[in-house]
């Protein structure tokens, strides 16, 4: 069976401070990866997709960034954190198919002081 | 992806059915209709999707209109554990799932 897994799982970090989350995906391969936020209280905005290594589309201009090394495994970086970027980051993977179901990860909870 | 309104929240009764409603009127032909939900501060659960029939699982049914411009969620006997918000979403194979405010279903005793 698939899984998929984030971490940290809780962030507290410091305005200006380097940020970087993980999320890998076990039981797949090739798989469409993403990173979404949520602000308290609010939707999720879809951020990165990845279709391949080292292949990701950026939907919202910002201080992040997103890497994908290895085929299962997707990164959630920043240089230097800004109180906007608090928030709830969820990974999520889905297969190549017809149907594009999503599996979420259990979540990142970070929050910038 | 075509975008869909929702309503911000609704209440239920529990043991009663849920009907929560999306409209989806620019989907095309080709685009699915996806239904996710999301329990207080954990990832979206997905529920159930479908293209033109009505579809059921052991979650849900999806009823899409024939013109398929609207659909409606069902969870036919809502229990407390169904308090989230949940997600209706239309579009087709697409790498880029985008998830709107959704509604906040809240059941309650």
């Amino acid at each position: 069976s698939q899984t998929i897994h984030q971490w940290p799982a809780t962030l507290v970090q410091p305005v200006g401070s380097p940020l970087s989350l993980e999320c890998t995906v076990e039981g797949t391969s090739n798989p469409n990866l993403y990173w979404y936020r949520q602000a308290a209280g609010r939707g999720l905005q879809l951020l990165f997709y990845s279709v391949g290594i080292g292949q990701i589309s950026s939907e919202v201009p910002q201080n992040l960034s997103a890497s994908r090394p290895q085929d299962r495994q997707f990164i959630l970086s920043s240089k230097k954190l800004l109180l906007s970027d608090s928030g709830f980051y969820l990974c999520a993977w889905s297969r190549w198919a017809s149907t594009n179901v999503l599996t979420f990860g259990a979540g990142s909870r970070l929050t910038v002081l | 992806d075509a975008k869909t309104t929702q309503p911000p929240s609704m209440d239920c009764a529990e043991g009663r059915a849920a009907n929560l409603p999306c409209n989806h009127s620019t989907i095309s032909g080709n685009e699915y209709v996806y239904w996710y939900r999301q329990i207080h501060s954990q990832g979206p659960q997905y529920i159930i999707h479908g293209l033109k029939n009505n579809e059921t699982n052991e979650m849900a049914s999806l009823i899409i209109t024939e013109d398929r411009k609207s659909s409606t969620l069902i969870l036919p006997h809502a229990t407390l554990r169904d308090t989230a918000v949940y997600y209706c979403i239309a579009g087709y194979n697409n790498n880029d799932m985008r998830f709107g405010a959704g509604t906040r279903l809240t059941v309650k005793p």
